[in-house]
């Protein structure tokens, strides 16, 4: 599968734990986002990155959230001391730069956090 | 500030009949509205897009149509199968923050009754 890929699939913790997930984004994509999903809500996004430079984060994301994408390949979410709200499903998604025309964004499959 | 309205939330069709999805966005600069569907369990896949410059786009039973004065657009499904029941998402972007991100609408749950 050369698509978007997350890992793990599935997390549990417990609540003040800190847990990170991956996403590999297609590979010739420089644009990669996170996004996160609630029961019965669409993707809000959280974080943006053009290849190793984040350049956009949404206020959702608080301090206990940060993401990085060190060689603009693969990225990392880390959120920090969890809370229960934090329990959602997180989506990583990557498209081509092609200068001002926004292009197709392929999303991977997620990673289901639940916290205990 | 940004903002993606979708309605109904939920919509039962029988097999064979229309279904239209209907959305309004906020951002008049907004250029870029793709949808989105999404079956249980699985990631979010693009269905079709449409750009601002266009008013209507259609791909085999999938068509959307695009109203940028009114800010509205809607999908349409004609000759609905049971295998098109999942929950589908509008969304909008704007080229102009040049980071493609989405706003997305808040779903709405299509069942294609046999």
């Amino acid at each position: 599968d050369t698509g978007v890929s997350q890992d793990p699939r599935h997390k549990i913790t417990k609540r003040g734990q800190n847990v990170t997930f991956r996403c590999d984004p297609i590979s010739e994509h420089n644009r990669l986002y996170w996004y996160r999903q609630t029961l019965g809500q669409g993707p809000e996004f959280l974080t943006y990155f053009q290849n190793e430079a984040q350049l956009e984060k949404s206020r959702l994301l608080s301090d206990r959230f940060s993401a990085e994408r060190p060689k603009g390949s693969f990225s990392t979410l880390e959120i920090q001391r969890t809370e229960q709200g934090d329990s959602a499903m997180y989506l990583c998604a990557s498209s081509r730069d092609r200068g001002i025309m926004n292009t197709e964004a392929f999303f991977g499959q997620g990673t289901r956090l639940t916290v205990v | 500030g940004e903002n993606v309205e979708q309605h109904p939330s939920t919509l039962s069709v029988q097999e064979g009949d229309s279904a239209v999805i209907k959305c309004t966005y906020s951002d008049s600069a907004s250029n870029y509205f793709p949808w989105y569907k999404q079956e249980l369990g699985k990631r979010p896949q693009l269905i079709i897009d449409i750009r601002s410059n266009v008013g209507e786009k259609k791909d085999q039973r999938i068509a959307v149509t695009l109203n940028k004065t009114a800010k509205h657009f809607s999908l349409h499904i004609t000759e609905t199968q049971p295998e098109d029941s999942a929950v589908y998402f509008c969304a909008a972007s704007k080229s102009i923050s040049n980071t493609g991100k989405l706003i997305f609408g808040q779903g709405t749950t299509l069942q294609v009754k046999p």
